[in-house]
């Protein structure tokens, strides 16, 4: 069990520019969840798969953000056109089917940090 | 609906005083809540959950945290603190939704 993986961790990019993470769940979990997080603020939900289907998105995934899971295992989320607004650390998580709900843990990687200048 | 709100962005403490991290929750079903911990530029890590069973929950590092429906509570406590658990500290809960709701974090100072 090598845990959650995210990559990179580090990102500057310029704004308008699009940039890309990956993050690797651990190997048997097929629920795989996006948040994002701000300074001062807690972790906030962007969308979740379940295997490779997208299951729910929240409101803050604007049309500039696309995340997908081809095949069911590693995922990644794509910003496009970013906007200094965007400057956050990306949150990668994932756990066995059912969520937390079913009383499964979720686990999180390290993070991705994006600065857009 | 399901929300969070922790007392206190800032705590502070001296090493081998009693720590005190407040945690109040709405939810429209019975929740169930987590306690994460997050270090300096990591991510976020377990520290224990509760999910119907016992109110007092046992987590690491010699946590605990006591679900009291009355009160819609889930206080974090460790008797004696140690340098070494200075951190943010989430509180997360789970209630109609698939997804964990996070508070806005605190942090705690430890002195010598």
């Amino acid at each position: 069990d090598t845990g959650v993986s995210q990559d990179p961790r580090h990102k500057i990019t310029k704004r308008g520019q699009n940039v890309t993470f990956r993050c690797d769940p651990i190997s048997e979990h097929n629920r795989l969840y996006w948040y994002r997080q701000t300074l001062g603020q807690g972790p906030e939900f962007l969308t979740y798969f379940q295997n490779e289907a997208q299951l729910e998105k929240s409101r803050l995934l604007s049309d500039r953000f696309s995340a997908e899971r081809p095949k069911g295992s590693f995922s990644t989320l794509e910003i496009q056109r970013t906007e200094q607004g965007d400057s956050a650390m990306y949150l990668c998580a994932s756990s066995l089917d059912g969520g937390s709900r079913s009383g499964n843990t979720i686990y999180f990687g390290e993070g991705s940090w994006l600065t857009v200048v | 609906a399901q929300s969070v709100t922790q007392l206190g962005s800032h705590v502070s403490v001296s090493e081998g005083a009693l720590v005190l991290l407040r945690c109040n929750y709405s939810s429209s079903v019975p929740p169930y809540l987590f306690w994460y911990v997050q270090y300096p530029n990591q991510g976020l890590q377990l520290l224990l959950k509760y999910t119907s069973a016992a109110t007092l929950v046992k987590g690491i590092n010699g946590f605990e945290a006591e679900f009291k429906k009355s009160e819609t509570s889930f206080h974090l406590t460790k008797p004696s603190a140690h340098m070494s658990d200075a951190a943010e500290y989430f509180c997360a809960v789970i209630g109609g939704s698939s997804t964990l709701t996070f508070g806005k974090g605190t942090m705690l100072l430890v002195s010598p």
